[in-house]
């Protein structure tokens, strides 16, 4: 069955860089998007960004360009998002999502059970 | 960017009733919209894509309608399972955004 397991809680510091995993398994991961959604806490869903597990192509949230990089390892079918410059109001939940269908992002039909990153001096 | 308004921001219904949310685009998306469930502490869940289609596993009592910039899901007899959050997304371009969010509660 498709899972998406993602890395632990992380507590930052104001400033410092955080960098989420997101291991997935019983598809073929090259041939489905992953999206990253995030959720302040008590807020709602928040699209930060999509990369194309095929060949690496990247869109991201304007708000949020220059502070984070999706990448993906198709060695170990794992996706990664790493954001920067860390604020107090980064703080929240962060879920990897897999596109519904291949090369199609109709939607998220799979969801990782999230990871929250806490930013606090 | 793609603007989604969903309302009401938050329902009050009994069990058995049927419900109705609506999200609106800012401008024509076709049929590019999704519908999540949303319950505290777990990840969304997709319940509707392209508009109207149900996805697997999914209850017949959720639907879905609409096009261009005006949708609706409805829920034809809520369940005391339904009792959550439901988010509208748009898929029809780059940023995927997403509406403010419906919450479902027990009258």
């Amino acid at each position: 069955q498709v899972q998406l397991v993602q890395s632990g809680a992380e507590v930052k510091k104001p400033g410092a860089s955080v960098k989420v995993s997101c291991k997935a398994s019983g598809y073929t991961f090259t041939s489905y998007g992953i999206s990253w959604v995030r959720q302040a806490p008590g807020q709602g869903l928040e699209w930060m960004g999509w990369i194309s597990a095929y060949n690496g192509n990247t869109n991201y949230a304007q708000k949020l360009q220059g502070r984070v990089t999706m990448t993906t390892d198709t060695s170990t079918s794992t996706a990664y998002m790493e954001l920067r410059s860390l604020r107090s109001d980064d703080t929240a939940v962060y879920y990897c999502a897999r596109d519904l269908l291949p090369y199609d992002s109709s939607g998220y039909s799979h969801w990782g059970q999230g990871t929250l990153v806490t930013v606090s001096s | 960017d793609i603007q989604m308004t969903q309302s009401p921001s938050s329902v009050s219904a009994s069990v058995g009733d049927r419900v109705t949310i609506t999200c609106q685009a800012s401008q024509g998306i076709s049929s590019w919209l999704a519908w999540y469930q949303q319950k505290p502490g777990k990840a969304p869940k997709l319940l509707i894509y392209a508009a109207s289609s149900l996805q697997s596993g999914v209850p017949s009592r959720f639907s879905g309608s609409g096009s261009g910039t005006d949708f609706t899901l409805t829920i034809s007899s809520l369940q005391p399972e339904d009792f959550a959050t439901y988010y509208c997304q748009q898929a029809n371009s780059f940023p995927l955004t997403f509406g403010g969010g419906t919450k479902v509660e027990i009258k």
